[in-house]
């Protein structure tokens, strides 16, 4: 499969645990979107590189939560000291033009 | 903040019947995009309409952005229970890095 590739798929952590999500883009595609979604929602935006450059970061991001691309390959979240309204889907993205984004299946953040 | 507004929320239909969602807006798109997620899946792309007035086709779904680019539907004929989903209408504003979603419709396609 070289579709968009997110791990965990799932994960269930107490409150105030930190967590880290990865991302493994399609192959070649130097943007890269980190978006969450909750129960009901449309996907909301929180952060877009381009290669390894972080070019853009949502109000949503926090100080708890940080996002790299190191080597401008595959991506991490992590969110430090979790709290029950973190959880949610986090999807990653990514596309070669604007135009054509493509999706990976979700992690799901379930905070407890 | 560019605002996407999908209607209806919810839409549950015979098989067999037509139905189509809106997604419209006050802002200008750049370009729109359609996709259509499963529960517990990410969205999948289904269309992206770029040129004001443009329609696509893609088997019984068609695709419309008008004219203004600022609104969109989507139509699908002789609808299937294969075609139960959420779907999400999303678009890049000119000098816009990110794609804002819409809330999405909930299709229920009955058998």
């Amino acid at each position: 499969d070289t579709g968009v590739s997110q791990d965990p798929r799932h994960k269930i952590t107490k409150r105030g645990q930190n967590v880290t999500f990865r991302c493994d883009p399609i192959s070649e595609h130097n943007r890269l979107y980190w978006y969450r979604q909750t129960l009901g929602q449309g996907p909301e935006f929180l952060t877009y590189f381009q290669n390894e450059a972080q070019l853009e970061k949502s109000r949503l991001l926090s100080d708890r939560f940080s996002a790299e691309r190191p080597k401008g390959s595959f991506s991490t979240l992590e969110i430090q000291r979790t709290e029950q309204g973190d959880s949610a889907m986090y999807l990653c993205a990514s596309s070669r033009d604007r135009e054509t984004i493509y999706f990976g299946e979700g992690s799901w953040l379930t905070v407890v | 903040t560019q605002l996407l507004e999908q209607s209806p929320q919810f839409l549950s239909i015979q098989e067999g019947e037509n139905l189509t969602v809106y997604c419209n807006s006050s802002s200008v798109f750049s370009s729109l995009q359609w996709y259509r997620q499963e529960p517990g899946e990410g969205p999948v792309l289904l269309v992206t309409v770029v040129t004001g007035g443009e329609v696509k086709k893609l088997k019984r779904l068609t695709f419309q952005f008008g004219d203004a680019r600022k609104d969109s539907s989507l139509h699908i004929t002789a609808a299937q229970p294969g075609d139960t989903g959420l779907y999400l209408c999303a678009g890049f504003g000119s000098n816009d890095y990110k794609l804002s979603f819409g809330a999405g419709t909930t299709v229920t396609v009955r058998a």
